[in-house]
């Protein structure tokens, strides 16, 4: 079946450096979502991106969906400490969608 | 308009009773998704319901966990026979039409099951 590979696992950093977090699917998606989730709270939708090559930026978050349509990327420009969470990507295939185990980000003040 | 609604929001069980987790989708939604989340761990998809069917539920374990999604009501998860290995959050998900083809899943706060 379809498999979701996230990394890194974790990730800390200093307050104002970037941070990007890597996604992979076994398999081609259709789409491919980003939550974020804080500590001790639930996962909050951030993103999907469709197209193949596709670009989005949130403010300070870039998002890619490669050629390919099989991995994405996170990058999150001079990180803040409003940034701490895990973030999860979600790939989906064929209406099956499966999450990464996710990045855990920690932001030294 | 409320979000997905899920109770308890903690729950405390011993070894060998029932667990059951409620979740009341959003107004609107009619596809639902279990997760559970162990700690410090990611999102493991347990099954994917609509109204009155399963329609996926290739992540739930074999024994002791169902789900259901009536007609009338919330989704309920139950799991028979709790063990210390079934402490973790599980949360629950709705959108309004088959995964993916809308966009997001809207997540409810999670049931934080803790077996002693």
């Amino acid at each position: 079946g379809q498999q979701v590979m996230q990394i890194p696992q974790y990730q800390h950093v200093q307050e104002g450096e970037d941070f990007t977090t890597y996604c992979n699917s076994s398999t081609t998606l259709s789409n491919i979502q980003w939550y974020k989730q804080r500590p001790g709270g639930h996962p909050v939708f951030l993103i999907q991106l469709v197209k193949s090559g596709e670009v989005k930026k949130q403010k300070r978050l870039t998002f890619q969906f490669g050629e390919a349509k099989k991995n994405s990327s996170l990058h999150i420009t001079a990180t803040q400490t409003t940034d701490v969470g895990t973030y999860f990507c979600a790939g989906d295939n064929n209406n099956d969608m499966r999450f990464g185990a996710g990045t855990r980000l920690t932001v030294k003040p | 308009n409320a979000g997905v609604m899920q109770n308890p929001r903690h729950l405390v069980r011993r070894r060998g009773q029932e667990a059951r987790l409620r979740c009341s989708p959003m107004k609107g939604h009619s596809h639902v998704y279990w997760y559970r989340q162990l700690p410090e761990e990611g999102l493991k998809f347990m099954v994917y319901l609509q109204k009155e069917n399963i329609i996926d539920e290739s992540g739930m374990p074999k024994e002791r966990f169902s789900a259901e999604f009536p007609k009338e009501g919330p989704s309920i998860l139950r799991i028979q026979q709790v063990v210390r290995g079934d402490s973790a959050a599980y949360f629950c998900a709705s959108s309004p039409t088959r995964q993916g083809a809308s966009g997001e899943q809207y997540f409810g706060p999670g049931t934080r099951l803790t077996v002693t």
